[in-house]
C-alpha cells in the first residue's frame, strides 16, 4: 500500500515569500504530524492533527506559521513571509492511534519530507 | 516537559561487528513508549524497535535489540553482525502513553565501514 507522500520533494523559494507543504497520509491514519529537521539536528515538533479534536499547535515557533487538515486525509504546512532560519526538511507523519483509553499507541509512519530552502 | 538526549553524535564501527547506541530521557510519567528510528539518506524515518515502559523485557528485532533500565532511564540501542545498509542516522524517541507526540533525540550518526 501507499506510504506517506509529501510535496514537493524540494522547494526553494526567496526570503519575504509564502510557501505551502502538502502531506498525504496512509488511508485511514487518523493521526497526523509535523515536524521541522534543521540541517544536523534532530526532530522539532510542529503540530499534531487527531481525527476531530483540536489540533496540538504548541511547537509552532511563530505566528508566520500554521497548518491545516482536511478531515482525516491531506494537511498542508503553511510558512508566511519565509526567513532564512525557516530552511529545515519539514517531515510529515501519521499513524492508526487506538483512541480515548486505549493504552496502544501505534508507531508513526514518516514521509520522505520536503527541503525547504530560503534563499 | 521530556527530554531525550543522545550523547553520541557519531560512531563507526567495522561490518560484522556490534555496536551500541545510548539514550537517556527524563519523565515524571510512570507509563510511556520509547522508540528507535532510523533515517538513512533518504531522509525516510524508519521504525527499527519499539519498548514499552511497563513491560520488564527487553524488546527484540532481528539484529537489534534494546537494554532498557526503568530505573535509570536509559535506553540504549544493540545492532548485533552490522551491515552496511545499517549506516545512518539513529534517533531516540520518547512518547507518553495517552499523548502521542513523539519526543526525539538529536540523533547518533552511525557509519559501517567495509
Amino acid at each position: 500500500g501507499a506510504g506517506v507522500s509529501q510535496s514537493p520533494s524540494n522547494k526553494v523559494t526567496e526570503k519575504g515569500k509564502d510557501v505551502e507543504l502538502r502531506c498525504d497520509p496512509i488511508s485511514g491514519h487518523t493521526a497526523l504530524y509535523w515536524y521541522r529537521q534543521r540541517l544536523g539536528q534532530g526532530l522539532e515538533f510542529l503540530i499534531y492533527f487527531q481525527g476531530n479534536s483540536a489540533p496540538d499547535k504548541s511547537g509552532l515557533p511563530s505566528d508566520r506559521f500554521s497548518a491545516e487538515r482536511t478531515g482525516e486525509s491531506v494537511s498542508t504546512l503553511t510558512i508566511q513571509r519565509t526567513q532564512q532560519e525557516d530552511s529545515a526538511v519539514y517531515l510529515c507523519a501519521s499513524s492508526l492511534v487506538g483512541g480515548r483509553g486505549s493504552s496502544y499507541n501505534s508507531p508513526l509512519h514518516f514521509g520522505n519530507g520536503t527541503r525547504l530552502t530560503v534563499t | 516537559a521530556q527530554t531525550v538526549t543522545q550523547s553520541q553524535p557519531e560512531m563507526s564501527v567495522q561490518e560484522a561487528e556490534t555496536v551500541t547506541l545510548s539514550c537517556t530521557y527524563d519523565t515524571s510519567e510512570s507509563n510511556y513508549y520509547l522508540f528507535w528510528y532510523k533515517q538513512p539518506p533518504s531522509r525516510q524515518m524508519i521504525l527499527v524497535i519499539r519498548q514499552e515502559a511497563y513491560k520488564q523485557q527487553n524488546a527484540t528485532e532481528n539484529r537489534f535489540s534494546v537494554n532498557f533500565q526503568k530505573a535509570a532511564k536509559s535506553f540504549s540501542l544493540k545492532i548485533s553482525d552490522s551491515q552496511l545498509g545499517d549506516t545512518a542516522m539513529y534517533f531516540c524517541a520518547f512518547m507518553k502513553t495517552r499523548h502521542e507526540k513523539l519526543t526525539f533525540g538529536t540523533g547518533t550518526r552511525l557509519t559501517i565501514i567495509p
